[in-house]
């Protein structure tokens, strides 16, 4: 069974910070990967999808790397605003060999940015 | 943002009453799913369809039944609300036939069994 794992749990960082946050999965049989970032009460905002074939994404600000064989996935924010406070997701999608399809979540690394 | 609706938004009900949850999309997408979010635990996918009366199981099933008779509509069903499917209820969707592009989720629904 897929586990996803995000490390740090929560994070609180001063205004200006570059930051990086991790997500590691145990089976490398993906197909791909996503980012999502939650604000409270409300739905999830896909930031980034990188693809089992794909070292990378980028987007504005928003880094993202994948490392398949190793089973670890890193987010990079520049330059971190207030804005960027939110709990951010990460999320496997299974390989084409059988079982449910469907996205499997870690339980989110919750962001602080202070003014 | 994709066109995804969920109904209703915040629902307050009695152990044992039947519940539905209707997710509803104006993309045309073949993929929809149902997920849970609860502490502790995260978002958990509990039935996906990839098709009009195709649906099938996922991790957390037990309790949760699912229909979808038309492409836009995907309901979730409670025949017997429980105080442990207290949560919120995500709908997502994906395109037809290309997994290459991301899952796309509706705001959720906020249910409460008391």
């Amino acid at each position: 069974k897929q586990e996803v794992t995000q490390i740090p749990a929560a994070l609180s960082v001063p205004e200006g910070e570059n930051l990086v946050l991790n997500c590691s999965f145990t089976d490398s049989a993906i197909y791909n990967l996503q980012w999502f970032r939650q604000d409270p009460g409300k739905g999830l905002t896909s930031l980034l999808l990188i693809q089992s074939s794909q070292r990378e994404q980028t987007s504005g600000r928003l880094n993202a790397s994948l490392d398949k064989s190793s089973g670890r996935s890193t987010l990079y924010i520049a330059a971190s605003q207030p804005g960027d406070s939110a709990t951010y997701l990460c999320a496997v999608r299974p390989g084409s060999g059988g079982g449910a399809d469907g996205l499997t979540f870690g339980k989110g690394t919750h962001l602080i940015i202070q003014p | 943002d994709a066109g995804i609706t969920q109904s209703p938004r915040h629902k307050v009900t009695e152990t044992g009453t039947p519940v539905t949850l209707r997710c509803h999309q104006t993309e045309n997408h073949r993929y929809m799913y149902w997920y849970r979010q609860d502490p502790g635990h995260g978002l958990r996918l509990i039935h996906y369809s990839y098709g009009v009366k195709d649906t099938d199981k996922g991790e957390v099933s037990d309790g949760y039944s699912v229909s979808r008779s038309k492409t836009e509509d995907f309901l979730l069903t409670l025949e017997s609300a429980t105080s442990s499917q207290t949560s919120v209820y995500f709908c997502a969707i994906s395109p037809k036939w290309d997994r290459d592009q991301p899952q796309h989720f509706g705001d959720g629904t906020r249910l409460s069994i008391l």
